[in-house]
This record gives C-alpha cells, structure tokens and sequence, in this order.
C-alpha cells in the first residue's frame, strides 16, 4: 500500500460546481496534513493545512479522519482558475527524521 | 521575509555531461533543505535532504550528489547524466513542521 494515495482524476466539473478529493494514508502516527496545488509546470504551492477539527479558507475546507486516515478537500462554486493538480501531503517522523510524503495528485478541470 | 531561489529554470544537457543546480534561502539561518524530483506524470520523490551545513542526507541511491556548503546554499550535482534523470528539480525549505514546505521555482532538466 502507497503511503499517501490519491486518485488521479482528473476530474471534469462546470464551473460553480462543487467537487471533493479524498486522500488516504497509512500510517496511523503522521503527524501533519497540508493540501498542495500545483499549475501545471511550475512548483506546488501550500493551499491549506489541514486540522483535526476542519479548516475552511473561503471557498476551500479541509477535514480530516484519523479513524479512517484520510484527508479531503471541498472546493465549492468552483472556477475556472481552479483547474490545477492538487497534491495531498502527509507529515511523518521516519527514520527519526520529519519528512513529508507527497501524494501523486488529483487533476482538476474547470469546464466553462 | 523569507525567498528561496532556484536556478537555472529550464536546462537541456547531453547525456554523460556534468550537472550542478543551485538553491539558495534569503532572510532565515539553519533552515532544513531539501531536493525533490518529479518525473513526467509522477509524484515527489525525495532525492536528499540537510539540516545543516555539510550534512546531507541521501533517500534513494542514484546518479546525484548534494552538497551544503553554506548555510543557505544547497547544490545539487551529477558528474555524468542519464536520461533517466530527466525531470522537474525542485528545492524545497522547512521554517516550520506545522506549515509545510516552501518550494524553489524548480528547474527543468531534460537529458538528451
């Protein structure tokens, strides 16, 4: 099992429309959980951390389910400056190192 | 505030040849550095990364090298490339476990 998987997409949505990627991840003990997006040819960026107790930031809202290990991200009345590749990003303690664990990303596109 | 830069943006270099990227952080001291590749179509993968001047540490073993030799100087070398280290270089710096990385522009390596 990959410790950070996500589904590729992409996902095709009109604009205004709501759409949620989830993000799932293995090892029980991670520590930190952030939300990327990434245009395409240029370097990700951090779009949100993700708290235990749920983060909104405008149209955007991050959760999290340590019971389940899984992150998601809500992207409502969506735009067409949306469309990006979205990488979930998981923080663990390996080896006695912090270190982050990218997920291969999720494909957004926003449809006029 | 704090930059990170990263050069050259794109580079196209003939097989067997030399490589040295440069990443450099203005406006912190002693930050944890950190080199990523992502291959066409593929996730992050972490090359090495250093918590100090002089210490690097390696993730996979492979073609390249990486040397700190400042504090906020992190280069990325190969005395001969492969095609197979074709890909997106990206530095990437840590000013806190709870807020992610901060990413270079990245540099465009195509091996020929």
């Amino acid at each position: 099992r990959k410790e950070v998987e996500q589904d590729p997409g992409p996902f095709n949505v009109p604009e205004g429309a709501t759409v949620a990627f989830n993000c799932t991840y293995s090892n029980s003990a991670s520590q930190s959980f952030f939300w990327y997006r990434q245009d395409c040819r240029k370097e990700p960026k951090l779009l949100m951390s993700v708290y235990s107790s749920g983060n909104e930031d405008g149209r955007f809202t991050a959760q999290l389910n340590r019971a389940s290990q899984y992150i998601s991200l809500l992207i409502r009345d969506s735009k067409l400056s949306d469309s990006a590749t979205y990488l979930c990003v998981v923080g663990d303690t390996l080896s006695g190192t912090y270190k982050y664990i990218f997920g291969t990303g999720t494909r957004l596109k926003v449809l006029a | 505030s704090q930059t990170i830069h990263q050069w050259p943006a794109t580079l196209v270099q003939p097989v067997g040849s030399p490589l040295s990227l440069e990443c450099t952080v203005e406006g912190t001291s002693n930050p944890n550095l950190y080199w990523y590749r992502q291959a066409a179509g593929r996730g992050l993968q972490l090359l090495f990364y250093s918590v100090g001047i002089g210490q690097i540490s390696s993730e996979v073993p492979q073609n390249l090298s990486a040397s700190r030799p400042q504090d906020r100087q992190f280069i990325l070398s190969s005395k001969k490339l492969l095609l197979s280290d074709s890909g997106f270089y990206l530095c990437a710096w840590n000013p806190d476990r709870l807020y992610g990385y901060t990413f270079g522009s990245g540099t465009r390596l195509t091996v020929v």
